[in-house]
């Protein structure tokens, strides 16, 4: 168990619609990071966050979006979407930034249809 | 951008053989070099990273990997594996320049390789 806790564990949806993953990092961690794992893209950095601040961009989508709230909990909120986006979307926490361990939660699996 | 290249979807090796999982990656400027091990159903777990220092670094279960930085690889080896050993790995980068600019740490993985070992 990395400490790193992820609501839900599986999303089964419609095209179209939008839905919000939730992830609380690990006790003490700043830093939050959401990862995208697909069959056909593999495991993609979506983004970070640092203390509420977004800190890095990697392939995230317009109609995806992230934040980190005060108590450090994070939410990717994903609309529109399509059947593309069924995959596993893991959410990652570490103490700082630099380079410390990043730490994975269990994943939520999104299945659209 | 960086990019890493594992060769190996999967490898299947018999029990206590050793085993060599390969990872290349793009660039020959400096990085940060990551191993990532995912067992079924769960997230992934750091096995081990080269900073900076020994290019032979070490994990605690008995994994190891070497950065060479003129072939640009950072192959992970077990001399005796496992049916524990049972997961996909997963080799990253990071590139360290992300970081004085605003404390990124990016990772770019790749494809991953699954290694299935047979009693």
């Amino acid at each position: 168990d990395s400490g790193v806790t992820q609501t839900p564990k599986h999303l089964i949806t419609a095209t179209g619609q939008r839905v919000t993953l939730r992830c609380s990092p690990r006790s003490g961690d700043l830093s939050v990071y959401w990862y995208q794992q697909s069959l056909d893209q593999g495991l993609q950095f979506l983004i970070q966050y640092y203390n509420g601040e977004e800190r890095a961009k990697g392939n995230i989508l317009e109609r995806f979006s992230a934040q980190q709230f005060p108590d450090l909990h994070s939410e990717l909120n994903l609309s529109s979407l399509e059947l593309g986006d069924s995959a596993l979307y893991f959410c990652a926490s570490s103490v700082g930034v630099g380079m410390e361990t990043q730490y994975f939660g269990p994943g939520t699996r999104l299945l659209v249809l | 951008a960086q990019s890493v290249t594992q060769l190996d979807s999967q490898v299947p090796v018999f029990e206590e053989a050793p085993v060599e999982l390969r990872c290349n990656y793009s660039s020959s400027v400096s990085v940060y070099l990551f191993w990532y091990v995912q067992y079924p159903n769960q997230g992934l777990q750091l096995l081990l990273k080269y900073l900076s220092g020994s290019t032979l670094v070490e994990s605690i279960n008995g994994f190891e990997a070497e950065f060479n930085k003129s072939q640009t690889s950072f192959h992970l080896r077990k001399p005796s594996v496992h049916i524990s050993d049972t997961a996909e790995y997963f080799c990253a980068v990071s590139d360290p320049s992300d970081l004085p600019l605003r404390g990124a740490q990016k990772l770019v993985f790749g494809q991953g390789t699954r290694l299935t070992i047979n009693p």
